[in-house]
């Protein structure tokens, strides 16, 4: 059975600590993984990565994808309290339907 | 820019009850759409998509239906809430040219009480 496994489940940090999210996965036929952000509502979109080894970074944020082991981390530097969030790992496969298997997300709150 | 509106944000039926929640998507044409589920401790759960009007796909058996109407509208539905179809209900769009990444709407919190 296909399968997205996100560690830890929950994570306690303080302003200005890095963190590292963790992703898993035994997805058949894989296309990508993704991560997104969901704070009270819709999940936003952070990154794609579909190739081993390269890095995607946006400010603070930074994830690369291990497509031979079958994970990806996602990393957070100097955090902030605005950081405070459900992060979602997905990964997709099949066709053009675009379908996605999600983790259970891991719950980050960092204190002030 | 793309833009996804859903609505109601909120609302609380009673068992039995029937259920409507709609999706539009702005700024793109012939996107996919999907339909998930979130509920508490439980990763997002895809229950239809579609790649074009009136072509949906079920991803688990329940007792809620999807209809795509027009290109850019998706509509959930139910006769007959259940108890267990509490949750919160995410719309989403993707372009087939992307491959797998897709947006989320607003969302709606159902009740069935």
């Amino acid at each position: 059975e296909d399968k997205v496994v996100q560690s830890p489940l929950s994570l306690v940090v303080h302003e200005g600590d890095t963190v590292t999210l963790n992703c898993s996965y035994e997805v058949t036929n894989f296309r990508s993984l993704l991560w997104y952000k969901q704070e009270k509502k819709a999940p936003t979109f952070l990154f794609m990565l579909t190739s081993s080894g390269i890095e995607k970074k946006s400010g603070r944020l930074s994830s690369i994808l291990d497509k031979k082991e079958l994970f990806s981390i996602l990393n957070i530097t100097a955090t902030q309290t605005g950081d405070s969030a459900i992060y979602l790992c997905a990964v997709g496969y099949g066709g053009s339907q675009g379908n996605l298997i999600f983790g259970k997300g891991t719950k980050l709150s960092v204190k002030p | 820019s793309q833009t996804i509106h859903q609505w109601p944000a909120t609302l609380v039926q009673p068992v039995g009850s029937p259920l409507s929640l709609e999706c539009t998507v702005e700024g793109t044409s012939n996107p996919n759409l999907y339909w998930y589920r979130q509920a508490a401790g439980r990763g997002l759960q895809l229950l239809f998509y579609s790649v074009g009007i009136g072509q949906i796909s079920s991803e688990v058996p329940q007792n809620l239906s999807a209809s795509r109407p027009q290109d850019r509208q998706f509509i959930l539905s139910s006769k007959k809430l259940l108890l267990s179809d509490s949750g919160f209900y995410l719309c989403a769009w993707g372009r087939q040219s992307s491959g797998n990444t897709i947006y989320f709407g607003e969302g709606s919190w159902l009740t069935v009480v």
